[in-house]
């Protein structure tokens, strides 16, 4: 089946620096799948960061980044400079373009906090 | 407005007993989900519906029943709670075309004891 493997948690970095997660994804039956970063502020639901669905392509939202890297089977995420409102947990996740469920698989989550 | 919401926010149940979860939408979606989050694991979907009437088994449905009522209305329902059912549950809506986003709620903490 399809899986996502990201950085483990927690993560921790000091104001104003740059943080990185990364994600890869294993799509046994989907020859391109469309990928998704979620993420879940403190006390609320999932929300959609940012999502590509063609190989190849940047996207971008509220600072962060990532790129679709079909070689390496990679959707790292990327932020140069960090703030406190940044703190949450972080979902990547793929999904299969070609079904009507619009079914996501997801990577575990990642949390990031600032350093104290 | 939250255009998802769940209720109960938080449950205690006991083994043995029903326990049923709600959700609402009001983005006039026809795709809804039902996913569980534990510690060390992602979001699992658990079941998902097309419609009103419909439900569809996820990738982990065993002890679980969904009911479809209506578009804005999905249930989870634990016929038989078990400590094992202890999660968060997370209900989603999504318009099932092209891959688009879906809308999450903002969860259920349940423990059975």
């Amino acid at each position: 089946g399809d899986s996502v493997t990201q950085t483990e948690g927690p993560v921790t970095v000091s104001e104003s620096e740059s943080l990185i997660i990364n994600c890869t994804y294993s799509a046994t039956s989907i020859a391109y799948p469309n990928l998704f970063w979620y993420v879940r502020y403190p006390g609320e639901g999932l929300q959609l960061l940012l999502k590509v669905i063609t190989a190849g392509q940047k996207g971008s939202s509220r600072g962060f980044e990532a790129t679709y890297n079909k070689e390496t089977t990679s959707f790292h995420l990327q932020k140069a400079s960090v703030q406190e409102s940044d703190s949450a947990v972080y979902y990547c996740a793929l999904g299969d373009p070609g079904t009507g469920s619009n079914r996501l698989t997801f990577g575990k989550g990642t949390k990031f906090s600032l350093i104290p | 407005e939250a255009a998802v919401t769940q209720s109960p926010r938080n449950k205690v149940a006991v083994t043995g007993g029903k326990v049923t979860l709600s959700c609402n939408q009001t983005n006039n979606h026809n795709n809804m989900y039902w996913y569980r989050q534990d510690t060390g694991h992602g979001l699992r979907l658990i079941h998902y519906s097309y419609g009103a009437g419909s439900t569809e088994k996820g990738d982990i449905p065993d002890g679980y029943k969904a009911s479809r009522p209506s578009q804005e209305n999905f249930s989870l329902i634990l016929e038989l709670a078990t400590p094992s059912q202890t999660s968060v549950y997370f209900c989603a809506s999504g318009d099932g075309v092209n891959q688009d986003t879906q809308y999450f709620g903002p969860g259920t903490r349940l423990l059975v004891l």
